[in-house]
């Protein structure tokens, strides 16, 4: 079935550091790829997306680019600030939207210090 | 506008009680999904719903755990009898999801802190 494997954590950098978190996938057909982001004692929140191949998602700073030769979709930031300490969960569109399930990562947990 | 609204928000309970946590959905969404979240598993889909009826419960962990959705502003997950294994975050998320497959964006309530002891 369809997959995603996201970078274990915890990363841990210090304010105005680079930060890529990596994500792959498995996937059958054309998924939509996202990125969500959960802030301590909060739900889940879409952070960015992608619906097709080279498409790029960006937000708040944040990109990620839908490379389907290399079934991937890494998340980036040019410079972290602290409040970007939170986890971060890659995710796709199950068998290509075919259902409306969202599939998963386990989740990065980002760690900015001052 | 209102998003995804849970309550309650934290429950604290004793082994043996029944336990119900409450959802309501975005408006004019059509999809409304059940999740748990522990530092152990990390997070799991229990249940979906699509316009109202159930279509996928696998993620349920056993028969103490149920889920209902009478109308379309509403839900329930019912664990009866908790156990202290049951002790996690449950989320409710909502979607509307079209038949043509276009991305289907969840948006996330709050969470109920579920705490059996």
């Amino acid at each position: 079935g369809d997959s995603v494997t996201q970078m274990e954590g915890p990363v841990t950098l210090s304010e105005e550091a680079f930060l890529t978190i990596n994500c792959t996938y498995t996937a059958t057909g054309y998924p939509s790829l996202f990125w969500y982001v959960q802030y301590p004692g909060e739900g889940l929140q879409l952070l960015l997306k992608a619906t097709k191949a080279d498409d790029k998602g960006s937000n708040k700073g944040f990109e990620a680019t839908y490379r389907k030769e290399t079934t991937s979709f890494h998340l980036e930031k040019g410079s972290v600030q602290v409040s970007d300490s939170a986890v971060y969960f890659c995710a796709l569109s199950d068998q290509g939207g075919a259902t409306n399930k969202l599939i998963f990562g386990t989740g990065t947990l980002l760690a900015v210090q001052p | 506008d209102a998003g995804v609204i849970q309550s309650p928000r934290h429950e604290v309970t004793e082994m043996g009680q029944e336990v119900t946590l409450r959802c309501k959905p975005i408006s004019g969404h059509n999809s409304l999904f059940w999740y748990r979240q522990t530092m152990m598993r990390g997070l799991e889909l229990l249940i979906y719903f699509n316009n109202n009826v159930p279509i996928d419960d696998s993620g349920m962990p056993e028969d103490r755990f149920s889920a209902k959705m009478p109308n379309a502003s509403f839900s329930t997950l019912k664990i009866q009898p908790s156990e202290p294994r049951d002790s996690a975050v449950y989320f409710c998320a909502s979607s509307f999801y079209r038949t043509s497959g276009a991305y289907n964006e969840q948006f996330f309530g709050p969470g109920t802190r579920l705490t059996v002891l």
